[in-house]
């Protein structure tokens, strides 16, 4: 079973409203991964937690915040987004943590609409 | 700076024949090559991948080539099949500051015609 659940699976916000992402794996896997997707280019790395710890930020304005509560739940907090934030938002874990290259299972994202 | 490039946005094939996707990529530092499969607005599916140390590795209808010296790589599909119509992404793997970091090439959309 390599399977990663995202909810919701659309969302449409307000630049001023605060929304999160929610991303949950059962898979025993120890990195976890938020990405973004705009129509027609590839996904693009936005955060690595491995074993619960924020490792690789890459450069990601403040307003998306994520958290890690557990091994098993990544969440990314939403606010004061920007129509361009508008993409598939994609949650990824693999099997491993630190010090180790591993294959990444996607979930399906979320569509995110800002008006 | 595309550090992973893949070089034909598409490519039609015959059903039945070979399908071959070629990646590119720059950084010395990737050790861990993937190659995802992707339709609209649904996440990436793991295909197949490939450590640095092989050159070749296969899984029945797909088979991965790496080319280090040239950093280069291949899929190829054979048979190809109508299902195998969709976006194939090459990802590759660099471990940065102990986590794993993939970056994705532009993606080529593959069509399977009966």
């Amino acid at each position: 079973d390599t399977e990663v659940t995202q909810t919701p699976k659309h969302l449409v916000m307000g630049m001023t409203n605060k929304k999160s992402l929610k991303c949950e794996q059962h898979m025993g896997h120890r990195a976890m991964y938020w990405y973004k997707q705009k129509a027609k280019k590839p996904p693009e790395l936005m955060f690595v937690y491995s074993y619960e710890k924020l490792s690789i930020n890459e450069s990601v304005p403040s307003r998306f915040s994520p958290e890690c509560p557990n091994s098993s739940l990544l969440n990314l907090h939403l606010h004061a987004l920007q129509p361009e934030d508008s993409a598939l938002y994609l949650c990824a874990s693999s099997l491993r943590g630190r010090f180790s290259t591993d294959t990444q299972y996607f979930g399906p994202g979320t569509r995110l609409t800002v008006l | 700076d595309q550090q992973v490039k893949q070089n034909s946005p598409s490519l039609s094939v015959q059903e039945g024949r070979i399908s071959i996707l070629n990646c590119d990529y720059t950084n010395s530092m990737f050790d861990y090559f993937l190659w995802y499969k992707k339709y609209p607005a649904e996440g990436p599916t793991f295909l197949i991948s490939i450590s640095s140390i092989k050159d070749k590795n296969e899984d029945g209808r797909f088979t991965v080539f790496l080319n280090k010296s040239a950093k280069h790589l291949s899929l190829h599909i054979v048979p190809s099949q109508p299902g195998d119509s969709a976006v194939y992404f090459c990802a590759a793997s660099a471990l940065i500051q102990g986590a794993q970091k993939l970056v994705f090439g532009q993606g080529t959309r593959l069509t399977i015609n009966p």
